[in-house]
């Protein structure tokens, strides 16, 4: 299996603008989450799905966040107006019940 | 609500010797599992090790073995043997059946001198 792969792995945009942010988990899996990644904050957990179902988002900051999970097989994050304080690296990771977290490589996002 | 604290910020450790990363976590459940994951510059997570917390028994994984103390919730990493490779940031997780969430706590930054 390739493991979790997120896109792009670098993202520069301007304030204002739109973000996607893209996560394939590895087959089988049936949960999966999306976290965020700061200096001062460490990880944060935005938002986990189960069997593609949104299970607890109160980790997503403000409703400029968005997530969904439209098949077992892809996910997006959106953040749409991007603020500079956004910038982090915001990592997709997936698993089974019980097991351990599979992490993407996550993605480097500045809003510049 | 699960946390898990991580009260070494930075730890520094001379090469060939033995480390240990502290963790201790805060939880209700009587079932449920305990990791250590390190993330070197590449930014790529990697699981170090895991424990469930039904085994009494420490998990080990050649040069890296945990302390895992139940009833003082601890969760503590020894590395032994300190390679410059161990160098990374290390976090350690939680994870409780009923709501699946990991909870990680806030990393130790492990310099290894040579």
């Amino acid at each position: 299996d390739a493991g979790v792969i997120q896109s792009p792995r670098h993202e520069v945009t301007e304030m204002g603008q739109e973000v996607t942010l893209r996560c394939k988990p590895i087959s089988g899996h049936d949960y999966l989450f999306w976290y965020r990644q700061t200096m001062m904050r460490g990880l944060e957990l935005l938002i986990y799905f189960n069997n593609n179902v949104p299970i607890d988002d109160s980790g997503m900051p403000e409703d400029r966040f968005s997530a969904k999970m439209p098949n077992a097989s892809f996910s997006t994050l959106k953040i749409q107006p991007s603020e500079p304080r956004d910038s982090a690296v915001y990592f997709c990771a997936s698993s089974s019940m019980g097991q351990k977290l599979f992490f993407g490589s996550g993605t480097q996002l500045s809003v510049l | 609500a699960q946390t898990v604290t991580q009260s070494q910020p930075e730890m520094s450790v001379q090469e060939a010797e033995t480390v240990t990363l502290s963790c201790t976590y805060d939880t209700s459940e009587s079932d449920y599992y305990l990791f250590w994951y390190k993330q070197p510059p590449s930014r790529q997570m990697i699981l170090v090790i895991r424990q469930e917390a039904y085994k009494q028994q420490n998990a080990t994984e050649n040069r890296f073995s945990v302390n895992f103390q139940k009833a003082a919730k601890s969760f503590s990493l020894k590395i032994s043997d300190s390679q410059l490779g161990d160098a990374a940031m290390y976090f350690c997780a939680y994870r409780s059946p009923p709501g699946n969430q990991f909870y990680f706590g806030t990393g130790t930054s492990l310099t290894v001198i040579p």
